[in-house]
């Protein structure tokens, strides 16, 4: 069935460092990808997205390239700040079926001053 | 605000007991859904639905019923309260199935089970 894996976390990173969380799918079908984000306390916030092949989603910094023949999904920020503590998922909404969101499992990601 | 809201915030329950989380979104979203959140295992789909009227089960229904009568709300019931149902529950809207605009999530519900 379709599936998502994403690096463990936590991952710990100086203020200005470059930021990779790793993505990986499986699936049937061609879903469309996304990168949520949950603040300490809160729900979930769409933070960017893809719909098909090579789209590229971005957001406040943050990019993610849909690599279909890598099955992948890989998020990047080039500096990362403090406000960016927090907690990240990769999805896919599922086509099969009312395009349910499959979750990974999430990566915390903590940045220190 | 627009948004999906969700009550309570926190709740205990003892084993045994029913409750119902509210869920109600002021969008007009057609796709509605129900997650619980356990450390390390992301966000788990519990029951889902397309329009008032219409439900269906999603990855983890035991122990949960739902019901859409009207397009604003889904409130999620627990029959019979057990430990394992301790989670965060979080409520989940979209305009289109999320393929372009993504979901609107609540804020959560904490719900321990005693």
């Amino acid at each position: 069935g379709n599936s998502v894996t994403q690096m463990e976390g936590p991952v710990t990173l100086s203020e200005e460092a470059f930021l990779t969380i790793n993505c990986t799918y499986t699936a049937t079908g061609y879903p469309s990808l996304f990168w949520y984000v949950q603040y300490p306390g809160e729900g979930l916030q769409l933070l960017l997205k893809a719909t098909k092949a090579d789209d590229k989603g971005s957001n406040k910094g943050f990019e993610a390239t849909y690599r279909k023949e890598t099955t992948s999904f890989h998020l990047e920020k080039g500096s990362v700040q403090v406000s960016d503590s927090a907690v990240y998922f990769c999805a896919l909404s599922d086509p099969r079926g009312y395009n349910k969101l499959i979750f990974g499992a999430g990566t915390r990601l903590a940045v220190h001053p | 605000n627009a948004g999906v809201t969700q009550t309570p915030k926190f709740q205990v329950l003892k084993t045994g007991q029913s409750m119902t989380l509210q869920c109600a979104q002021d969008m007009n979203h057609e796709y509605m859904s129900w997650y619980r959140q356990d450390p390390g295992m992301g966000l788990r789909l519990i029951h889902y639905s397309v329009g008032a009227g219409i439900t269906d089960q999603g990855e983890v229904p035991n122990g949960y019923n739902v019901s859409r009568s009207t397009t604003e709300d889904f409130p999620l019931r627990l029959l019979s309260a057990a430990p394992s149902q301790t989670s965060v529950y979080f409520c989940a809207s979209s305009q289109d199935r999320g393929q372009s605009y993504g979901y609107t999530f609540g804020s959560g519900t904490r719900l321990t089970v005693v």
